[in-house]
């Protein structure tokens, strides 16, 4: 039981390059989160998807897409990287009926 | 005024002593009061839950509510090194409305030294 993954731990890119973040979860949970983690800003959520075929604009979704592959993984998407999006980046799920969320592990984004 | 304020520290204390740590808020609404610790370069992991007001207990770690004041506590006792860490708060209406998103203080970093 992995709980929540997060590929590529970490990555560089240079302005203007595109990639893809992955996450999976194997808690079955409906919702799930993209959340970007900078120094004295905490944690600011980006995406979020509340069930499976859904999602919806956080507070800093500008720069991003997402998609809800499945009930399983929600991908984050940056189209053409900007410096400003160096960041920690975290995914959560969260099961329905409850408030509390769980985060996988981050992934480091660098971009030059 | 922000939603949740937390002092960011840093906050450095000897093993063995009493550790208080806090968040005030001003959405009446919330209901659902969390504390997430984060190791340094990790995902936040969820430490306490607690519903509305009043305290709850597990272990070292004492979760505290005053909705009165809009204000919540953690308290470690007998701090280890261990416990060395940032400290989140987060909180929810439960409402539904908004879509169970969890609004998150900015974060305390702790340090117990030996």
């Amino acid at each position: 039981n992995a709980g929540v993954t997060q590929t590529p731990k970490f990555q560089v890119l240079k302005t203007g390059q595109s990639m893809t973040l992955q996450c999976a979860q194997d808690m079955n949970h409906n919702s799930m989160y993209w959340y970007r983690q900078d120094p004295g800003m905490g944690l600011r959520l980006i995406y979020y998807s509340a069930s499976e075929g859904t999602t919806d604009k956080g507070e800093v979704p500008n720069g991003y897409n997402v998609s809800r592959l499945n009930k399983r993984e929600f991908s984050l998407r940056l189209e053409s990287a900007a410096p400003s999006q160096t960041s920690v980046y975290f995914c959560a799920t969260r099961a329905g009926g409850q408030e509390t969320q769980y985060f996988g592990p981050g992934t480091r984004l660098l971009v030059l | 005024q922000k939603e949740v304020e937390q002092d960011p520290g840093p906050l450095s204390v000897p093993e063995g002593a009493i550790v208080s740590l806090n968040c005030t808020y001003s959405n009446s609404a919330f209901q659902y009061f969390m504390w997430y610790r984060q190791y340094s370069r990790k995902g936040p992991e969820l430490l306490m839950y607690t519903y509305s007001s009043g305290n709850k207990e597990d272990g070292r770690f004492t979760a505290q509510v005053d909705k009165s004041s809009k204000y919540i506590s953690l308290f470690i006792r007998d701090s280890q090194p261990s416990d060395s860490a940032t400290y989140l708060c987060a909180m929810s209406g439960g409402d539904g409305g908004s879509n169970y998103k969890l609004t998150f203080g900015k974060g305390t970093l702790l340090t117990v030294n030996p």
